[in-house]
């Protein structure tokens, strides 16, 4: 079954350490996304890229970096920059050739404790 | 940018009673796509239903039928017949049609449907 697969599902780590977080998917998808979800909230994007080996920041980019050297996996890394990285994680991806309609794919998310 | 509002309370609804969730959102392009995504307690976004703004009928997708008033600003899900698996968060998301294809979120409306 096609799909998106993030890992792991609960993730800690001490703080200063990076930490990166794995999205791959198998849906043929141009464009994959990362947003943030903290309780109560909406999601925020971070980062999304559109084709491999580019990618754009998004509202919240500030201590993340991604890469997109496969067109399959979109890692995210957080840095010891992000003041504050406990938060869900969720990847998301979209075919870009019919772009107005088509819905954002999501994996099932990463939830990161930092301590 | 395009801003998305969802401002209600927590909402309980007694199971088969239909139930509406209101999204407002702020856009000065005239092209642009609605969607709405349920979160239930585990954590996948699952997309639901889309409209369009230069659709003339509201969108309709089993259960789940869309209250799109272009000239309001507003795009309100309604959930038909209500069932327990319904309970979960709800998010408002708008994509601007010429825009980067990012998709922008409101903070969500909680439902609990109650037996």
């Amino acid at each position: 079954d096609g799909g998106i697969t993030q890992s792991p599902k609960y993730l800690f780590r001490k703080e200063g350490q990076n930490v990166t977080l794995s999205c791959e998917q198998n849906l043929n998808h141009d464009a994959m996304y990362w947003y943030r979800q903290d309780p109560g909230q909406g999601l925020r994007l971070i980062y999304y890229s559109q084709i491999v080996n580019d990618f754009q920041k998004g509202d919240i980019a500030e201590g993340y970096s991604v890469s997109r050297e496969k067109k399959e996996s979109f890692p995210l890394t957080v840095t010891s920059a992000q003041k504050n990285p406990t938060a869900f994680y969720l990847c998301a991806s979209s075919t870009d050739r019919d772009s107005r309609n088509s819905p954002l794919h999501f994996g099932n998310g990463t939830r990161l404790t930092v301590t | 940018a395009q801003k998305i509002t969802q401002t209600q309370p927590g909402m309980f609804v007694q199971e088969k009673e239909a139930v509406t969730l209101d999204c407002t959102y702020d856009t000065s392009d005239p092209s642009y796509g609605l969607f709405w995504y349920k979160q239930p307690s585990s954590g996948e976004m699952i997309f639901l239903i889309y409209q369009g703004s230069y659709d003339q009928q509201n969108a309709t997708e089993g259960r789940y039928s869309l209250n799109f008033q272009k000239a309001r600003k507003s795009a309100n899900l309604v959930i038909s017949a209500s069932q327990l698996g319904d309970s979960a968060m709800y998010f408002c998301a708008m994509r601007l049609y010429y825009g980067n294809n990012r998709l922008a979120f409101g903070k969500g409306n909680q439902v609990v449907v109650i037996p």
